[in-house]
């Protein structure tokens, strides 16, 4: 079945660092690929999508880029803040016939930013 | 809007005992489901339902039950609670022409 793999965490950085988390997948088809923000005591958010090879989503400065070859959607920020601390999961949406979007998600990934 | 909302925010259960979550959405979405977080396992999905009067059985639905009578309501019903089902429940909600879920603020439930 499909599958969704993230890196092991936490992560902690400081302000304005790099960040990378890695997130690789197992499709039997051509799903949409996705990344959620949970920040503390809150549900989740989506943060970005990208729904066909290729394609990069992006917003508050995150990116990640559908790569069909390397089945990966990695997500991406030049300088994070404070305020990114949080828990980012990697999902995909299994779409079947009848409008059914079931997601799967990956264990998540916590990231704390220290100033 | 106030988008989709859950009650309670956290609950305490005995072994045994039964309850409802509920969830409420106030957007009109067809397809509604709900998602178990556990610690480094992510979300696991339960049940979902693509329209009123119709559901089906997710990842893990072994000891939930849920109904969809209306647009707006989809109850989560735990008809005897076990310590396995101490986790973190949410509640989603969506159109069925567009893949983007919106996500309720959970509910806490441990199970003693």
């Amino acid at each position: 079945g499909n599958s969704v793999t993230q890196m092991e965490g936490p992560v902690t950085l400081s302000e304005e660092a790099f960040l990378t988390i890695n997130c690789t997948y197992t499709a039997t088809g051509y799903p949409s690929l996705f990344w959620y923000v949970q920040y503390p005591g809150e549900g989740l958010q989506l943060l970005l999508k990208a729904t066909k090879a290729d394609d990069k989503g992006s917003n508050k400065g995150f990116e990640a880029t559908y790569r069909k070859e390397t089945t990966s959607f990695h997500l991406e920020k030049g300088s994070v803040q404070v305020s990114d601390s949080a828990v980012y999961f990697c999902a995909l949406s299994d779409k079947e016939d009848g409008g059914a979007q079931k997601l799967v998600f990956g264990q998540g990934t916590r990231l704390t930013i220290n100033p | 809007n106030a988008g989709v909302t859950q009650t309670p925010k956290f609950q305490v259960l005995k072994t045994g005992q039964s309850m409802t979550l509920q969830c409420a959405q106030d957007m009109n979405h067809e397809y509604m489901s709900w998602y178990r977080q556990d610690p480094g396992m992510g979300l696991r999905l339960i049940h979902y339902s693509v329209g009123a009067g119709i559901t089906d059985q997710g990842e893990v639905p072994n000891g939930y039950n849920v109904s969809r009578s209306t647009t707006e309501d989809f109850p989560l019903r735990l008809l005897s609670a076990a310590p396995s089902q101490t986790s973190v429940y949410f509640c989603a909600s969506g159109f069925r022409s567009q893949e983007t879920q919106y996500f309720g603020p959970g509910t806490r439930l441990l199970v003693l």
